[in-house]
């Protein structure tokens, strides 16, 4: 069963337009979760997190929004650029234990295209 | 900064082989693991380890099994590598006091 979903394989968009990526999640016991951007032959690297008690946070023109109610959370980048092109995984973990390893669920990534 | 480093980039191996991927971090980290990546299925843990010679399965063990023998370095070990078996192969690590996993370059093996 997929905990994490990102429902859109792809997303294109105009430059200097926003581009917003969306994920979902089933597990309610989720309380801190991440976005992590992949260039081709790269692994991931770390973009933004948020934790379950708050609804925003931003960092430069990266902002994710988290619905807990609706179980979505959604990644908005504005203004978009052509560096901005990757594949974007959602992740989810609980963060119940203060130390220890951290199991991170990921979502099936979206690839996201920034057009000139 | 992190640096998670994996031995190889790309790997190509034939059916029936034994394989072996290593990855060591600079960090001092307690926590590593091995992800497979495949396209439409995102990142799946294969296998974490949380201290020196302690290991614990993830979401897809079968096929795989692991090696921690000093903090910095974990193995994943393919012990008969299948076709079904190529993928990226990504290693990451964190310290117990943060969620933010860092990941290596990842190995692209191909099995024959």
């Amino acid at each position: 069963d997929q905990q994490v979903k990102q429902n859109s394989p792809s997303l294109s968009v105009q430059e200097g337009r926003i581009s917003i990526l969306n994920c979902d999640y089933t597990n309610s016991m989720f309380d801190y979760f991440l976005w992590y951007k992949k260039y081709p032959a790269e692994g991931p690297t770390f973009l933004i997190s948020i934790s379950s008690i708050k609804d925003k946070n931003e960092d430069g023109r990266f902002t994710v929004f988290l619905n807990k109610s609706a179980k979505h959370l959604s990644l908005h980048i504005v203004p978009s650029q052509p560096g901005d092109s990757a594949v974007y995984f959602c992740a989810a973990s609980r963060r119940g234990i203060i130390q220890g390893a951290q199991k991170l669920v990921f979502g099936q990534g979206t690839r996201l295209t920034i057009n000139p | 900064d992190v640096k998670v480093t994996q031995s190889s980039r790309y790997l190509v191996k034939r059916t029936g082989e034994k394989v072996f991927l290593e990855c060591v971090q600079d960090m001092d980290h307690e926590n590593m693991f091995w992800y497979r990546q495949d396209p439409g299925l995102g990142l799946r843990l294969i296998y974490f380890s949380y201290d020196v010679k302690m290991k614990e399965k993830g979401d897809i063990p079968e096929g795989y099994s692991v090696s921690r023998e000093k903090k910095e370095r974990f193995s994943l070990i393919l012990e008969s590598a299948s076709t079904n078996q190529t993928s990226m192969y990504l290693c990451a690590s964190h310290t117990g006091y943060q969620e933010t996993q860092y990941f290596g370059p990842g190995t692209r093996l191909l099995v024959l």
